[in-house]
């Protein structure tokens, strides 16, 4: 159990309205990750963040922001909430090992947009 | 651009039935391959890292493999709580990893 919680853990919300999910991790760990699991597609990086408010864009990153204010939470919002933004939302954070890097999950969010 | 195929998408083994699990992948400098379980409903949890070809990893009946162009997962035996579907992961020259889209294993008692 890396301390990972996610919430909510699951929302159902409307188009166009804004959306915050919220990464929360008790280890004090530099890297935090923010992934969407799609079927078909697999985990896809939304962001990441590499410390207290340094973050950078993954391969799916239209749409989404992050923020990471303090090091034990990483939130993602969603601006203006689109169908094509249904999914399960991960987060994880990273150990570093020294020549790697094992990632390890939260239990996620599933988001409905309507 | 790093890419990571699984094969096959759906595997339905008998309990005891053995059998193997593909991860081919191309990324410019393999940093490490990841091997994580996933069950209905929850986030991945993580079972190995190989990172050299010719490394293999256990974990009770799981048994993972490397080569320079893909990775094997083998499952010795399997039991109903190995169902589950597994996803492969590599890691380049930076802290991100590429996912494939996983092998949903289904064993029958």
């Amino acid at each position: 159990d890396a301390g990972i919680t996610q919430s909510p853990r699951h929302k159902v919300t409307e188009t166009g309205t804004p959306v915050t999910l919220r990464c929360h991790q008790t280890e004090n760990h530099r890297y935090m990750y923010w992934y969407r699991q799609d079927p078909g597609h697999g985990l896809r990086l939304i962001h990441y963040s590499y410390g207290v408010k340094d973050t950078d864009k993954g391969e799916v990153s239209d749409g989404y922001s992050v923020s990471r204010s303090k090091t034990e939470d990483f939130l993602l919002t969603l601006e203006s909430a689109t169908s094509s933004q249904t999914s399960v939302y991960f987060c994880a954070i990273s150990v570093d090992s020294g020549r790697h890097n094992e990632q390890f999950f939260g239990p996620g969010t599933r988001l409905t947009v309507l | 651009e790093d890419q990571v195929t699984q094969s096959p998408e759906a595997l339905r083994l008998q309990e005891g039935e053995s059998s193997s699990l593909n991860c081919s992948y191309t990324v410019s400098g393999l940093r490490g391959l990841f091997w994580y379980r996933q069950d209905p409903g929850k986030g991945p949890e993580f079972l190995f890292t190989l990172y050299s070809a010719g490394e293999e990893k256990e974990k009770e009946r799981l048994k993972a493999t490397l080569t320079k162009k893909e990775s094997f997962l083998h499952i010795t035996a399997p039991k109903p709580e190995d169902s589950a579907t597994y996803l492969c992961a590599v890691q380049a020259n930076d802290y991100k990893l590429s996912f494939g889209a996983g092998t949903t294993v289904t064993v029958r008692a």
